[in-house]
């Protein structure tokens, strides 16, 4: 079974505004990851926040994460047409594991609109 | 190399055929991964490699799957007796500090 699942499965939005997508997960982790995948092929990692973190940005980038709520969000601000990818949120199976598989969500599908 | 890379990037077979997919990670990385992906889902993980042996399989779906690196470096991905519920994308991935996983641009495999 999967570990994170993304909401919402669909976003659509003009440029210039801001697009929050949010992830669940199930189990205790140590890291949550999101990735960034264009037209279905090889993704890009974007970010990592670790358990002991509760905000970090990057860029335009903003993620959260809420350990007692087993849940994250990123937020991408002034968002451009070129943003337009499905993301993806990614955890390792336990708190503690490294080295290991990433469980990954059904992912969110982001349109951004001239 | 730059990145990861994947060979093919499309294949096309038949029914029953045997197929093989290769990725070449990034120099240096010690792990490596492969996953699967069919249309509109995430990534579901397959294989995992640390050096030379997997450290993790469970992923595989059935005997028909098979995957070594037998040098620590490039990876075959092998598949037996495809079937059409085979058909995904199949992505390679390599990391050194097993956080942030680097992907290559996956192998698109049909079976008709």
């Amino acid at each position: 079974s999967q570990q994170g699942e993304e909401d919402p499965q669909a976003l659509s939005i003009q440029e210039g505004e801001n697009a929050t997508m949010n992830c669940s997960y199930k189990t205790s982790i140590n890291n949550l990851q999101w990735y960034r995948q264009n037209s279905g092929r090889g993704l890009v990692h974007l970010i990592l926040i670790r358990s002991n973190e509760r905000e970090k940005h990057s860029g335009r980038l903003r993620v959260t994460l809420d350990t007692s709520k087993k849940s994250s969000s990123l937020l991408i601000t002034a968002s451009r047409a070129a943003d337009t990818a499905s993301y993806f949120c990614a955890t390792p199976p336990r708190s503690g594991s490294t080295l290991g598989r990433l469980y990954f969500g059904r992912g969110t599908q982001l349109t951004v609109w001239p | 190399g730059a990145g990861v890379s994947q060979t093919p990037s499309n294949k096309v077979t038949e029914k029953g055929k045997y197929v093989e997919l290769r990725c070449d990670p990034i120099s240096g990385h010690t792990a490596l991964y492969w996953y699967r992906q069919s249309l509109g889902q995430g990534p579901e993980f397959l294989i995992y490699f640390q050096g030379t042996g997997a450290a993790d399989d469970s992923g595989l779906p059935n005997d028909r799957f098979f995957a070594v690196r037998p040098e620590g470096s490039v990876s075959t991905l092998k598949i037996q007796r495809t079937e059409r519920g085979d058909s995904a994308v199949y992505l390679c991935a390599s990391s050194s500090t097993g956080d942030e996983q680097f992907f290559g641009p996956g192998t698109r495999l049909t079976v008709l």
